[in-house]
Order: C-alpha cells, then sequence, then structure tokens
C-alpha cells in the first residue's frame, strides 16, 4: 500500500518568514495530494491540493509543487503569521479515493 | 462544501461498554469515511462507510470492534465495541462531496473525542 512520510515534525520560524513542508510517497499510481491544516481541538481543514497533471498550485501565501518523477510534494507557506501556527498534514491519494496521511508537522510562528 | 456533524462532540466511558457516533452529512455524499486519531498523532483510515453494504475495513481494523452502519447518502454511525483505555482518541468521519466537480477531495467532521476509562 501507500507510504507517505513527512518531514520535519516540527517546525518553528519567526514570524514573516517561510516555512517548507515536505512529503514523500511511495505510490506512483498515486494522483492527487491534499495538505490539511488542522488547529488545536479543530477539525482537518484543507487548505490546498494538487494534482499529478499539475507541478506547481499558488494560493495567496501558500504554494504546493509536486515532483512526480521523485515522488515528492511540498508546500510552502511565505511571508508566516501567528495563525499560520498549527498541525499540517500532507496526503496521497490513488485508487477508491483512499487517501494515506503523512505523519503531521507541527508550525509554530513565533510573533 | 457541505456542513458535517458529529454527535457526540466528547464522550467518557468505562472500558468494557460500547459508544456509537453518529455523522450526519446536510447533502448526499458518494463516500463516507471513518478515521482515528490517536493523541498527538496522524489520521488513520479505520475504514470506508458503505451504503446498503458491509464497510469495507482496513488492515488492523476488524467489524466486530467497529461496526458500522450507512443507511443512507447522508448518515453513517460508528459503533466502538468493549471499550479499553487504548481506544481514546478522535474520530472523525469524512465524505466526499457528489456534487463537487473534485470528486477525490474529502471534508472532516468535528470529530468525537473518546476517553476510556
Amino acid at each position: 500500500g501507500e507510504n507517505v512520510e513527512q518531514h520535519p515534525s516540527t517546525l518553528s520560524v519567526q514570524e514573516g518568514d517561510s516555512a517548507v513542508i515536505k512529503c514523500t510517497y511511495s505510490d506512483s499510481a498515486s494522483n492527487y495530494f491534499p495538505w490539511y491544516k488542522q488547529e488545536l481541538g479543530k477539525r482537518p481543514q484543507l487548505i490546498i491540493d494538487i494534482r499529478s497533471n499539475v507541478g506547481e498550485k499558488k494560493d495567496q501565501r501558500i504554494a504546493v509543487t509536486l515532483n512526480k518523477t521523485a515522488k515528492h510534494f511540498s508546500l510552502h507557506i511565505t511571508e508566516t503569521q501567528p495563525e499560520d501556527s498549527a498541525v499540517y498534514f500532507c496526503a496521497a491519494h490513488n485508487a477508491g479515493n483512499m487517501l494515506t496521511f503523512g505523519g503531521g508537522t507541527r508550525l509554530m510562528v513565533k510573533p | 462544501s457541505a456542513v458535517i456533524s458529529q454527535k457526540p462532540s466528547r464522550d467518557i466511558c468505562q472500558r468494557g461498554t460500547s459508544l456509537t457516533i453518529q455523522c450526519q452529512v446536510d447533502s448526499q455524499v458518494t463516500m463516507m469515511f471513518w478515521y482515528r486519531q490517536q493523541p498527538g498523532q496522524s489520521l488513520t483510515l479505520i475504514a470506508t462507510a458503505n451504503q446498503g453494504s458491509e464497510a469495507t475495513y482496513e488492515s488492523g481494523f476488524v467489524i466486530d470492534k467497529f461496526p458500522i452502519s450507512r443507511p443512507n447518502l447522508t448518515f453513517s454511525t460508528l459503533t466502538v465495541s468493549n471499550m479499553s483505555p487504548e481506544d481514546s482518541s478522535i474520530y472523525l468521519c469524512s465524505v466526499v462531496l457528489s456534487i463537487s466537480w473534485q470528486a477525490d477531495t474529502q471534508y472532516f467532521g468535528p470529530g468525537t473525542r473518546l476517553t476510556v476509562l
């Protein structure tokens, strides 16, 4: 089955700096890669996603890149703000709408 | 997106008892899933809830422990049976919307925080 690894597990940045979270996946058939943000005590919320026919996608301060050959994808947050502090999960989707999640990254943005 | 609700939002239960968690969506959805999130951990898929038939369980999860029902396109239940402290987790349902052109996108319910004493 699919295996998704996520790094780093914790990330601390100063407000205004950029943050990058990286994930690798094992199943070359995976074709959809969402990113979720989970604030403490809340549900995971989809923040951005990318499909296998696209190499990069951007939404304001958030961007995701995908390298299918290397089987890795990354989340980039620019101009970080304290409200970006949360746990971020990457996921990979292959057949049957099954998502496999990475282990999560706890991002702390220091004011 | 859809409005997804879960009941109860949290519960504290005694070991050996069972708890049924409900997931209700305000629109018809194609697929419903149940996940477990242990404290400080990632999300692990328990099963896919299939309408009108038995759920499809992932490795490590069995029907006797986690019976699931899905009587229609908007509702599902997950029961955690014969609970032990190791079952203390957040249980989340997620859905794929039938009206969304992005059929892969999953949206999560608010979760049920279960503590077993």
